[in-house]
């Protein structure tokens, strides 16, 4: 059975902290690894990656991808309280984009 | 113009019934899913299909049955709901991997069983 495990589950900081978090993954032909956020309703589309070792840039959010130790982590610098939402990873695998996600990491950025 | 609309929002009935769930997208994806999201917001995939086709069933209760009429519609009924099937489902479609690989979700339709 694919599994995707993120961790920490949750996690409070400060305004402007730097944040790292984390994304694992045991899946059957693995195609790409999605970032997503979701605040109050559905999620959004943060980045897709497919190879290993490319960092994927956008504003303060990065995420890198190692397809040998099969993980992946989101860092966010300079943390807002925008930011404060969950964030879910996701493994696309197999011949029929069965896209799993993993169980999130709820992530609160205190003024 | 939404992406991915589902109908309704909010669902609110009791155990036993019979309800459905409508999601319609107007990207041309040839993929289309529905997840079901529990109270701490673990997304669990439920179906997918790919052009009409149903293409992943992940151990879901005979009493949920998708239909896809076409690619850019896909249905979820569910019969004899249980208290259970509360939660917040989600239709999504997928652009190719050769492109984004996005999934892209409706706003979700919130089930309440009681």
């Amino acid at each position: 059975e694919d599994k995707v495990v993120q961790s920490p589950l949750s996690l409070v900081v400060h305004e402007g902290d730097t944040v790292t978090l984390n994304c694992s993954y045991e899946v059957t032909n693995f195609r790409s690894l999605l970032w997503y956020k979701q605040e109050k309703k559905a999620p959004t589309f943060l980045f897709m990656l497919t190879s290993s070792g490319i960092e994927k840039k956008s504003g303060r959010l990065s995420s890198i991808l190692d397809k040998k130790e099969l993980f992946s982590i989101l860092n966010i610098t300079a943390t807002q309280t925008g930011d404060s939402a969950v964030y879910l990873c996701a493994v696309g695998s197999g011949g029929y984009q069965k896209v799993t996600f993993g169980t999130g990491t709820k992530l609160q950025v205190i003024p | 113009d939404t992406a991915v609309s589902q109908t309704p929002k909010y669902l609110v009935t009791q155990m036993g019934n019979d309800k459905s769930i409508k999601c319609e997208q107007n990207l041309g994806h040839d993929t289309m899913y529905w997840y079901k999201q529990d109270s701490k917001k673990f997304l669990k995939i439920m179906f997918s299909y790919n052009n009409k086709e149903l293409i992943i069933n992940e151990t879901v209760p005979n009493r949920f049955s998708p239909k896809s009429p076409d690619k850019a519609h896909l249905n979820l009924h569910i019969n004899s709901l249980e208290l259970g099937d509360s939660a917040v489902y989600f239709c999504a479609s997928r652009a190719p991997e050769r492109r984004t690989g996005e999934l892209f979700f409706g706003e979700g339709s919130r089930l309440t069983v009681l």
